[in-house]
């Protein structure tokens, strides 16, 4: 069974720096998906970031970006010049091999900006 | 707006009753998952339809139960609830072209909360 962990429970960060979210998984599936969600006090959720294993090269979405070390099971979230609508709980997300589509997450890291 | 809908937004009920959350996926998605989220938990998936038929099986309580009608909209029947189903139910969906394939991203809809008094 594929585990996730964020061992950050929360974070803070003054409006404009850059702040970096921490992911572990531990798998044996050599196909998987790695993806970050948000979900501020709205409660939704909303896809940030998506990372597909077998691409070498780190995903980024404007101000996001990931550093996926596959061999160490590692998947950051870095978010740059940091904005107070970024307040929310990030989760790290796993999916994979015979889990079909089903996400695992982990426990969120509660993010938040400072003006 | 992800395109995912769910209804209701809110829904109070008392212990041993039953209940049935709705979803509506995004047009043209096939597959429909469900999950729960409480805070001794976290976020869990509890099960998959793909057009249709069951996929996949979480964490699901027996007293839990799902379908996939033809239109492709999914209920989630809570039965003889407890307090500690509490919690915020999402449905997500994806295109799962490939029947199951993680490939797709899942977009979920705003969540159902349930409070079970």
């Amino acid at each position: 069974a594929q585990t996730v962990t964020q061992s950050q429970p929360e974070m803070s960060v003054q409006e404009a720096e850059t702040v970096t979210l921490s992911c572990t998984y531990d798998t044996s599936e050599n196909n998987y998906y790695l993806f970050w969600y948000k979900q501020p006090p709205s409660r939704q959720m909303i896809l940030v970031i998506r990372q597909e294993a077998y691409k070498q090269q780190n995903a980024t979405e404007n101000r996001f970006s990931v550093n996926f070390q596959k061999a160490a099971k590692s998947f950051s979230l870095k978010i740059s010049d940091s904005q107070l609508g970024d307040t929310a709980m990030y989760f790290c997300a796993f999916a994979g091999g015979t889990s079909y589509g089903k996400l695992t997450f982990g426990q969120g890291t509660i993010l938040t900006v400072h003006p | 707006d992800s395109g995912v809908t769910q209804t209701p937004k809110h829904l109070i009920t008392a212990t041993g009753q039953r209940v049935t959350l709705r979803c509506s996926p995004r047009s043209g998605d096939l597959s429909v998952y469900w999950y729960q989220q409480s805070l001794d938990q976290g976020l869990q998936f509890l099960i998959q339809y793909y057009n249709g038929e069951e996929r996949a099986k979480g964490n699901i309580l027996e007293r839990f139960s799902a379908q996939q009608f033809p239109d492709l909209h999914s209920e989630l029947n809570l039965s003889s609830l407890e307090l500690g189903d509490s919690a915020l139910y999402f449905c997500a969906s994806s295109v799962d072209s490939d029947s199951g394939s993680p490939r797709d991203t899942q977009y979920f809809g705003p969540g159902t909360r349930l409070t079970v008094l």
